[in-house]
């Protein structure tokens, strides 16, 4: 079956600018979550949605939001990008959430 | 929160070597999991583990929940190994999330 799809691979954004990332979580997975990973932080769990609902959030100002629609595919949305906004962004799919988890190959964010 | 200790950061070795790693973690877990991530980025689920034994080729892994700890083994090293390992847990209830470890640098030389 397919994997966790990622969209899109790279990005290069402006400070001050927004951006969107997508996911699309292994068929019949209902979970989706977003890790940020960066070289001094190291992986940081930003947020986890299940059947459109944000059960659970991470430690990240409001600047990064996220959704989920009703296929299970996730975004997520960084406002007013800052530089240290430049990371791996990883999303997740499980089909409960608690466990038997499965990366996607990551959006790489570079803020300039 | 639950803290996730990795040992060593950074291990180097030649080919055909083994190699073990370490994963501490404080408090109870209800899953654990193994990663490697390759150069461009990609977690790959090596193995889910909360407790037990698993082997799969060069690979195995060992839980010991009741003493907190995991153990990876990699057996006959190869170069196509190099790259970061990690460690993942779940404490359970409502939290939704893994916590990683920082990681166990792998550079397997020819």
């Amino acid at each position: 079956k397919a994997g966790v799809t990622q969209t899109p691979r790279y990005l290069i954004k402006t400070r001050g600018q927004q951006v969107t990332l997508s996911c699309s979580p292994i068929s019949g997975h209902r979970s989706v979550s977003w890790y940020q990973q960066t070289p001094g932080q190291g992986l940081q769990f930003l947020f986890e949605y299940f059947s459109e609902t944000q059960r659970n959030k991470g430690n990240f100002p409001g600047r990064f939001s996220g959704r989920q629609f009703s296929n299970s595919r996730s975004e997520m949305n960084v406002s007013t990008l800052e530089l240290g906004d430049s990371a791996l962004y990883l999303c997740a799919s499980s089909s409960t959430g608690q466990g038997g988890y499965t990366f996607g190959s990551g959006t790489r964010l570079t803020v300039v | 929160g639950i803290q996730v200790e990795q040992s060593p950061p950074d291990l180097i070795l030649q080919e055909g070597a083994n190699s073990t790693l370490r994963c501490n973690f404080s408090d109870s877990v209800n899953n654990l999991q193994w990663f490697h991530q390759n150069p461009w980025g990609q977690l790959i689920n090596l193995f889910y583990i909360p407790s037990g034994t698993k082997q799969n080729g060069r690979l195995s892994a060992t839980t010991v929940a009741t003493e907190r700890y995991s153990l990876l083994y990699i057996s006959s090293s190869q170069t196509t190994d190099s790259g970061v390992y990690f460690c993942a847990v779940y404490s359970g209830g409502s939290n939704y999330k893994l916590t990683f470890g920082k990681g166990t640098l792998l550079t397997v030389n020819p």
